[in-house]
């Protein structure tokens, strides 16, 4: 079955301790992006990568890391978690051009 | 950078009252994407819409493309209770990124 999977599904943890949330995706995507959602902002982009070893800043980048070194993986990164990064994440994946996006089932984080 | 304004908000309705969403964009789009986003759920791709003027239907949801690809709409006739979500548009921006809408949270009262 095709299909993008994030984990873990929910997550607290406390502020500064490092973390990764890890999203992989069985449908040989070129691109893959993190997002995170809060109330009444909608679905903003973290970052995205449009292949191997090619990531770059979405909207709001700061605090995250991310990773390709697998097309499958794209794992996100918070080297020192803060309670403002308190949030619902999707990865997300799709073949390059103006084609649909494949979420992952969502990572809810909460920092304290 | 470019924007895509999504109204309303919010939308309360009574189980067969229809419901509409609003999608607007600063610029003209080569094309605009809809998902819907169940409670507790994840995005998931509804339909893509390319052409000036076009208007696609899937059951009891029409969508449409504006004549100046600027904005599209959504609208459910007769709303179930399995109607309920959020609604995303989603214009493509540089380097093959969607920008999504605020989206619509559509909450039907049976």
């Amino acid at each position: 079955e095709a299909q993008v999977t994030q984990n873990p599904r929910y997550l607290i943890t406390v502020t500064g301790k490092k973390l990764t949330v890890t999203c992989s995706q069985n449908m040989n995507h070129e691109y893959m992006s993190w997002y995170r959602q809060d109330p009444g902002l909608g679905l903003r982009q973290i970052y995205y990568s449009m292949n191997v070893e090619v990531t770059d800043k979405g909207d709001v980048p700061e605090g995250y890391k991310v990773s390709r070194k697998e097309k499958r993986n794209f794992p996100l990164i918070l080297e020192s978690p803060s309670p403002n990064q308190t949030s619902l994440y999707f990865c997300a994946s799709k073949v390059r051009g103006n084609t649909e996006a494949f979420f992952g089932q969502g990572t809810r984080l909460t920092v304290v | 950078g470019q924007q895509v304004m999504q109204i309303p908000q919010y939308q309360h309705v009574q189980e067969g009252e229809d419901f509409t969403t609003y999608c607007n964009s600063s610029t003209t789009l080569s094309n605009i994407q809809w998902y819907k986003q169940r409670p507790g759920g994840h995005p998931v791709f509804l339909i893509q819409l390319v052409k000036s003027g076009e208007v696609k239907k899937q059951k009891r949801l029409t969508f449409q493309f504006g004549e100046a690809k600027k904005n599209s709409s959504l609208h459910i006739t007769a709303t179930q209770t399995t109607d309920v979500g959020t609604y995303f548009c989603a214009a493509p921006g540089n380097t093959d990124k969607l920008i999504f809408g605020t989206g619509t949270r559509l909450q039907v009262f049976p």
